[in-house]
């Protein structure tokens, strides 16, 4: 059973730095890209960039690339998303989702992770 | 700045059909942007409905179809159960710039 667990919620004041999770299993990790999405409070999704874990290659939405970094290390099937110094205006549910470059599609998704930037 | 439209919301009757679409700002939709679909309910992830225009996932219910419709990509939900009330997100491909932009999403309501 393919599955992508992110993850808990985390907290924390402007200015911090973080690194979230999304660890795969049931499937090939090294075959497939690892996408992230941003979903602010009562928003839509906002797709922040994807990685392929297989070497790493990365590709950055221009609204986030500078603003984090996408990652992942496939010897524990797990790809991250990171932030050097955060904001209030990070404060957001954050979604991992399978991709599938030969199909064109995403199909299994992460079940979120929850970051509230608060002073 | 790449803008994908879709519809703010749309209200269909139960057994009723409905059409939600997405529009791209750089012209008309075609195969080449891979379009997806997700459905998403409040506090639920996105699930993944169509993929690459119009494939079902092995997951997707009969009911929901993909589909091209002048210039634009569209989800046909035929049918509608009371359970389809969600927000609807199309999301495209744009291969020169290698990236993926989410449309604003639809809110339908089954009443």
């Amino acid at each position: 059973e393919v599955q992508l667990v992110q993850s808990g919620a985390e907290v924390k004041k402007p200015g911090e730095s973080l690194k979230i999770s999304c660890k795969g299993s049931g499937y090939s990790f090294t075959s497939y890209w690892i996408g992230w999405v941003r979903q602010m409070p009562g928003k839509g999704l906002e797709w922040m960039g994807i990685i392929y874990p297989g070497d790493s290659d990365t590709r950055y939405s221009p609204s986030f690339q500078g603003q984090v970094t996408i990652s992942a290390d496939k010897s524990i099937s797990t790809a991250y998303l990171q932030w050097s110094s955060l904001k209030a205006s990070d404060t957001a549910m954050y979604y991992c989702a399978r991709f599938d470059s030969r199909e064109g599609l995403f199909d299994y998704w992460g079940q979120g992770t929850l970051v509230t930037v608060s002073s | 700045q790449t803008v994908v439209t879709q519809e703010p919301s749309l209200t269909v009757s139960p057994g009723g059909t409905v059409t939600l679409t997405c529009a791209s700002s750089t012209g008309a939709v075609t195969s080449g942007y891979y379009p997806n679909w997700f459905q998403q309910k409040p506090g639920q992830a996105p699930r993944a409905l169509i993929y690459s225009t119009s494939n079902k996932h092995s997951w997707t219910p009969a009911r929901f179809s993909g589909s091209l419709l002048g210039g634009k990509a569209a989800l046909t939900l035929s049918g509608v159960q009371p359970e389809d009330e969600a927000e609807y997100y199309c999301l495209l491909y744009y291969g020169g710039a290698q990236r993926w932009v989410f449309g604003g999403g639809t809110k339908l309501t089954v009443l």
